[in-house]
């Protein structure tokens, strides 16, 4: 089974403090997701990487940086949080799975951020 | 642009009755994978079923989907609904390597 993990699994950040959240995925999948999930808004797709050195900006960016050093880790980096941003993020990777055809993805726990 | 359209934001229904959710695409691309995503309370959003063929029906765990390109639809099917199918459902499509969610469905299912 994949296997995604993200931490923290929740947090509680101040208004224009940094906030980075962690994933690391055992998968060995290039393609990596971070997306945050609002109610009325289903998941929204933040940043992405296809491999190692690479992010790619989703459908809503703004005020969020991504990082992903390795294969394994992927991480997503609130320079200045702000309460807009209180939401669920999740991560996901990648991959064809048990199921073949199209990239089948791997969500974590998720991370519960709240910024007050 | 691409898009995924599910049009219940909530559906609730009794328990025993036949389930199905409405999912449809928007997309140039010819060869569209869809996706149905299941996520349970305090859980995160895992795969149900995909389809990339036109016309035949896919299944898992009881639940049925059949990919309509002339409708651009892959609705959700179940024939009969249980307590534990209570959840959100996400339909998605993958197109041109990007994959887009739809806003998903509530289904609650009461005894």
């Amino acid at each position: 089974e994949a296997a995604v993990t993200q931490s923290p699994r929740n947090k509680v950040a101040v208004t224009g403090g940094k906030v980075t959240l962690s994933c690391n995925q055992t998968n060995n999948h290039n393609n990596m997701y971070w997306y945050r999930q609002d109610t009325g808004h289903g998941l929204r797709l933040i940043h992405y990487s296809y491999g190692a050195g690479s992010t790619e900006k989703g459908d809503i960016p703004d005020g969020y940086k991504a990082s992903r050093p390795s294969q394994e880790n992927f991480s997503l980096i609130l320079e200045l949080a702000t309460p807009s941003q209180t939401s669920v993020y999740f991560c996901a990777s990648g991959g064809l799975g048990d199921w073949g055809g199209a990239e089948t993805l791997y969500f974590g726990s998720g991370t519960r951020l709240t910024v007050l | 642009g691409d898009s995924v359209t599910q049009t219940e934001g909530l559906v609730t229904l009794t328990e025993g009755l036949p389930v199905m959710l409405n999912c449809t695409y928007q997309t140039i691309y010819s060869n569209p994978f869809l996706f149905w995503y299941v996520q349970h309370l305090n859980e995160s959003p895992r795969l149900l079923l995909k389809s990339f063929t036109d016309n035949k029906r896919t299944e898992h765990q009881g639940f049925h989907a059949t990919l309509h390109k002339s409708s651009s639809s892959f609705h959700l099917q179940k024939s009969s609904a249980q307590l534990s199918d209570s959840a959100l459902y996400y339909c998605a499509l993958r197109s041109n390597n990007r994959i887009f969610f739809g806003d998903g469905t509530q289904l609650v299912v009461k005894p």
